[in-house]
């Protein structure tokens, strides 16, 4: 099946930077999903973006289907923002292993 | 207000028991899904239906079963609890395979 690798594994920022989330996929795919899973468990779609770029305020994505990549980029980062993010691929309904995201104050 | 809704919030099981999750939808959305996630290896699907009256298995299938006898409810059961089920479980329902997903809130499920 697919492969969908996520880096980095693991991030901690200062509030207020910003950083870049990378999502590779080893297939070709029709839809992908970056989801936010807070500190306490809540899954929350944050784009729905199989090409092109979206913006949704401080958060913005990008997903190249030719080359098999998204990325989710975080400006101004907030330490709500904390928690781990995931990309989904809809082959098989895959989900990466996530980026855990820590901004500290 | 719309969205999903699971139950139980939390369940301690022995094992061989018989446990059904349940899921409720009332979107309207014709594809639901069951995901279980586990540390450090993200969400896997367990089962999903597209529509009412159909149903598919997943990355993770065996030792779980569902039914989608109408297009609002999506429980999953598991038949004889095994240790290894312990896990978060997560439904999830879109209005079409892949188009953006809406989850419910987790059931965490602990088999002794």
């Amino acid at each position: 099946g697919i492969q969908v690798e996520q880096s980095p594994p693991d991030l901690i920022l200062q509030e207020g930077a910003n950083s870049t989330l990378r999502c590779n996929f080893s297939d070709s795919v029709n839809n992908l999903q970056w989801f936010h899973q807070n500190p306490w468990g809540q899954l929350i779609n944050l784009f729905y973006i199989p090409s092109g770029t979206k913006q949704n305020g401080r958060l913005s994505a990008t997903t190249v289907a030719t080359e098999r990549y998204s990325l989710l980029y975080i400006s101004s980062s907030q330490t709500t923002d904390s928690g781990v993010y995931f990309c989904a691929v809809d082959s098989d309904m895959r989900f990466g292993a996530g980026t855990r995201l820590t901004v500290k104050p | 207000i719309a969205g999903i809704t699971q139950a139980p919030t939390s369940q301690i099981l022995a094992a061989g028991r018989r446990m059904t999750l349940r899921c409720t939808q009332d979107m309207r959305h014709n594809a639901m899904y069951w995901y279980r996630q586990d540390l450090g290896l993200g969400l896997r699907l367990i089962h999903y239906s597209n529509t009412a009256g159909t149903t598919g298995k997943g990355e993770v299938p065996d030792g779980y079963s569902v039914s989608r006898a109408n297009t609002d409810d999506f429980p999953l059961t598991l038949a004889s609890a095994v240790p290894s089920q312990t896990s978060v479980y997560f439904c999830a329902s879109s209005q079409g395979w892949g188009n953006e997903q809406f989850f419910g809130p987790g059931t965490r499920l602990t088999v002794l």
